[in-house]
């Protein structure tokens, strides 16, 4: 069981927007921490794609947006193409476990 | 560009030390103010965070892992390594060795390793 909860899969069809949530708590998201972004692809190595809660890294396309607010944060996406199919993870750190932490990850599934 | 390796015996003994060596090319791991960390990620499951090392030795561990993982930093080589001790199968995973995103950050990832699979049976 994550500490920070994701919805196993997502989906939605090409050039839609999609939202994946994290939902934390008051010892992680809640309590100020960052929160990352991370896009994986089957046989590659996770890709960072947002950093600090919404600032995207050099090379990331606009289509990806982070936000954050209270105890949770969301990715959106947007204009949905079908190479945007992956798993998705957040990540934050948590005061009471003393470590960072990553959701469970959501699979976004291109219709 | 900054590239990062994993090496080591993709093939463990349970109750033997796992050891991987992360070699870093594209910058210098003793004039870059960055962490140095490792990643895993079990087979069907979700990324678990291991630890992070800074270039002076400072380290951060994962709690649930701690009394078992040693990370060390070698600036000579320009690599870092993880040792993980008394292994069971519940330690098969992929490992990645990475970059952290900035010097403030010590569990960011910026840059990742392309990963090892390493399986821990007799």
């Amino acid at each position: 069981q994550s500490v920070l909860t994701q919805p196993p899969s997502v989906s939605g069809a090409p050039g839609q927007r999609v939202t994946i949530s994290c939902t934390g708590s008051t010892s992680n998201i809640g309590a100020d921490y960052d929160v990352h972004w991370y896009q994986h692809l089957p046989g590659t190595p996770p890709k960072f794609l947002i950093y600090g809660n919404s600032n995207r890294p050099s090379g990331v396309p606009d289509r990806f947006s982070g936000s954050k607010s209270g105890t949770s944060a969301s990715l959106a996406i947007t204009g949905l193409q079908a190479e945007d199919e992956a798993d998705y993870y957040c990540q934050s750190y948590d005061n009471s476990l003393g470590a960072p932490v990553f959701g469970g990850g959501t699979k976004l599934t291109v219709l | 560009q900054l590239q990062l390796q994993e090496s080591g015996p993709r093939l463990v003994k349970p109750s033997e030390t796992l050891s991987l060596t992360c070699a870093v090319s594209g910058a210098s791991i003793s004039r870059s103010y960055y962490y140095w960390g490792w990643i895993r990620q079990p087979p069907g499951k979700g990324l678990e965070w291991i630890g992070s090392i800074f270039n002076n030795g400072a380290t951060y561990y994962n709690p649930s892992l701690k009394s078992r993982v040693t990370l060390s930093v070698d600036t000579s080589r320009n690599q870092f390594s993880l040792k993980l001790s008394s292994v069971t199968a519940a330690d098969t995973a992929v490992y990645y060795c990475t970059k952290s995103f900035s010097d403030y950050d010590f569990w960011s990832a910026l840059n990742w390793g392309q990963g090892t699979l390493v399986t821990v049976s007799s």
